[in-house]
């Protein structure tokens, strides 16, 4: 079963605006990870949060995480048409050695 | 380093044919694992391994083997294809366990007719 659902699952916005999505989860988790999949391609990483991490920056994206809430969020600032993807968040619970990743965003970036 | 390599990129199969993905890395990680991707499910683990001669089972294991006996190579197995195992198969590996950064293959679109 999923462990993480990301929302929305679909996303429109232009370029220069921000984009923000989400991502809940179901257990107790050791890391929070975010990546990126371009039509056809593989996934990227882009961050990863650590569970006593409540947030963490890397150039445009901003990710937060609310243990207490189970969720996590990936806003990415001044948007631009290279955006467009689909994000997905993955968690890990640290003893388990799996990766568990969510549904997706679908991101349209649009000039 | 050419990273985490995949072949082949595309693949059809008929019902009940076997076949094999291969999975490559050169960055000596030892975590592998092996994904499929469908239409709004997002990645589902079938098998990954924590280092050569250890593998072990994921979410989606049935109908799929693999094996792990050097670092670099993860090859995943189908042995009686179906229709249901239609979808993108991507490898990914990290340094270690599943908890830091993990780096993806381009992936296999397989279709079973």
């Amino acid at each position: 079963s999923q462990q993480g659902e990301e929302d929305p699952q679909a996303l429109s916005i232009q370029e220069g605006e921000n984009a923000t999505m989400n991502c809940s989860y179901k257990t107790s988790i050791n890391n929070l990870q975010w990546y990126r999949q371009n039509s056809g391609r593989g996934l990227v990483h882009l961050i990863l949060i650590r569970s006593n991490e409540r947030e963490k920056h890397s150039g445009r994206l901003r990710v937060t995480l609310d243990t207490s809430k189970k969720s996590s969020s990936l806003l990415i600032t001044a948007s631009r048409a290279a955006d467009t993807a689909s994000y997905f968040c993955a968690t890990d619970t640290g003893t388990a050695s799996k990766l568990t990743f969510g549904t997706g965003t679908r991101l349209q970036v649009t000039l | 380093n050419a990273g985490v390599t995949q072949t082949p990129k595309f693949q059809v199969l008929k019902t009940g044919q076997s076949m094999t993905l291969q999975c490559a890395q050169d960055m000596n990680h030892e975590y592998m694992s092996w994904y499929r991707q469908d239409p709004g499910m997002g990645l589902r683990l079938i098998h990954y391994s924590v280092g050569a001669g250890i593998t072990d089972q994921g979410e989606v294991p049935n109908g799929y083997n693999v094996s792990r006996s050097t670092t670099e190579d993860f090859p995943l197995r189908l042995l009686l294809a179906a229709p249901s195992q239609t979808s993108v198969y991507f490898c990914a590996s990290s340094y270690s366990a599943p908890y830091n950064e993990q780096f993806f293959g381009p992936g296999t679109r397989l279709t079973v007719l």
